[in-house]
């Protein structure tokens, strides 16, 4: 069964520094997502992408978050200058057409020191 | 998107069925309901989704009832690796498919 993947599994990263996080979306998908899960609170959405563009974001994407599909097969989320409460699991998602769910990956566990 | 209630943790003994019921008063005609499985640092896993009356696959069940205020999900004979948050989340199939979780329903299987 197709799969989304991420990596690396967990990143560990200074304040103040940039990271990205990198996914692979399943194959032929069209839509893809980025949550982040804070440890022992609920997942939260951060941004949506369709058609090489984003089409939707909470308040929590900042000017510091942005993402990108370079190719055909990766989705990435850059925080370029972190911050201690950045620090959470993150997750990306990717879907098919309307109306059929989104599958997640297993996510990346980011600490900000 | 239409908010959604569910218990916040139920608890089981292996073998026995166990049924999620979730209550979504506000669903919109073009809702459907997904509901999703997450393990301690695992990501959400799809379980079910349906529309309206009955979705059976290899794992669940998805019972909607008529006026589709409600939705019960329905885990057959469970084992101790069903421990988890099970999450129930209404959205509309022609957005850009934002999912707003909640707390979900922390489920314990016990031998």
């Amino acid at each position: 069964e197709p799969e989304v993947t991420q990596t690396p599994s967990h990143q560990v990263t200074q304040m103040g520094q940039e990271v990205i996080l990198r996914c692979v979306p399943i194959s032929n998908h069209l839509y893809f997502y980025w949550y982040r899960q804070i440890l022992g609170q609920k997942v939260e959405f951060l941004v949506s992408f369709y058609n090489n563009e984003i089409s939707e974001k909470s308040e929590i994407f900042d000017d510091q978050f942005s993402v990108e599909r370079p190719d055909g097969s990766n989705f990435t989320l850059k925080i370029r200058s972190t911050k201690l409460e950045d620090s959470a699991m993150y997750f990306c998602a990717s879907r098919g057409q309307f109306n059929q769910p989104q599958h997640f990956g297993d996510g990346t566990r980011l600490s900000i020191l | 998107l239409a908010k959604t209630t569910q218990p916040i943790s139920m608890d089981s003994y292996e073998g026995q069925e166990v049924n999620i019921t979730c209550s979504h008063n506000n669903i919109a005609t073009n809702d459907y309901i997904t509901w999703y499985q997450q393990f301690p640092s695992q990501g959400p896993r799809f379980i079910i989704q349906g529309y309206k009356t009955k979705v059976t696959n290899e794992v669940a069940s998805l019972f909607i009832p008529a006026d589709r205020k409600s939705s019960t999900l329905s885990l057959p004979r469970v084992s101790l690796s069903d421990t988890a948050v099970y999450y129930c989340l209404v959205g509309d199939g022609d957005s850009w498919g934002k999912l707003q979780f909640g707390a979900g329903t922390q489920v314990v299987v016990t031998p």
